[in-house]
């Protein structure tokens, strides 16, 4: 199957500074990637889709100027966390594929201290 | 809005027949789909269900009901690397491919 990685894996930081999450497809193109969060031990919740050469959409109580979208290619999303705090300490899952079938990345552990 | 409810979680035994159940309320729908997700890890795809019935994979089926809108995740011949929290995801928006997720299942396979 298609493959997406994310970089990095896990994050360590200070409140107040941002954060830049990378999502690539490795094997195929993508017009439209996903950004999800996830708690300990819940479920996944769709942050925003991500558009190619276009802005994002974001789902209602995101805030869009702190979770900061980039979709520059067709196989590179970014997400920045901007002036993060401790609340904003989660599971990040990036995923892209088509309507059959996602493929989600390795995820990233972001930690704010 | 959309709302996908399962059981918390669920406790069977090695080599036995577990179902895993999904109910929904969206806007609009455009398919049922189940993934597998291990502690720390990615969701896995299991399977997809646009239609009313049954789809089987190997030792996973799924099976759908627009009607009563429902659907559930059944696994055979348990193994223990099948304790992993389940999710069902709904698609609900025409031409769109993200996914709304279920409050997720977590299965526990004892021997």
């Amino acid at each position: 199957g298609a493959v997406v990685s994310q970089h990095p894996s896990w994050v360590i930081c200070k409140s107040g500074t941002s954060v830049k999450i990378e999502c690539r497809s490795l094997d195929f193109q993508a017009t439209t990637m996903f950004w999800y969060r996830q708690f300990p031990k819940q479920s996944l919740m769709l942050m925003a889709t991500s558009n190619e050469g276009s802005k994002a959409t974001y789902e209602q109580g995101v805030e869009k100027d702190k979770f900061l979208i980039n979709h520059a290619s067709l196989t590179l999303s970014t997400l920045t966390v901007t002036s993060a705090h401790p609340e904003d300490s989660s599971f990040y899952i990036c995923s892209a594929g088509d309507v059959y079938e996602q493929y989600f990345g390795p995820g990233t552990r972001l930690t704010v201290t | 809005g959309q709302s996908l409810e399962q059981p918390s979680e669920v406790t069977a035994v090695e080599g036995a027949i577990v179902q895993i159940n999904c109910t929904y309320q969206t806007s609009g729908f455009y398919g049922l789909s189940w993934y597998q997700q291990h502690d720390g890890g990615a969701p896995t795809f299991l399977s997809y269900n646009a239609l009313d019935g049954l789809e089987e994979t190997g030792r996973f089926s799924s099976f759908l009901s627009r009607s009563d809108s429902y659907g559930y995740l059944l696994l055979q011949e348990l193994q223990m690397k099948d304790s992993a929290s389940y999710f069902c995801a709904v698609r609900s928006r025409t031409g769109a491919n993200n996914l709304f997720f279920g409050t997720g299942t977590r299965l526990t396979v004892i021997p």
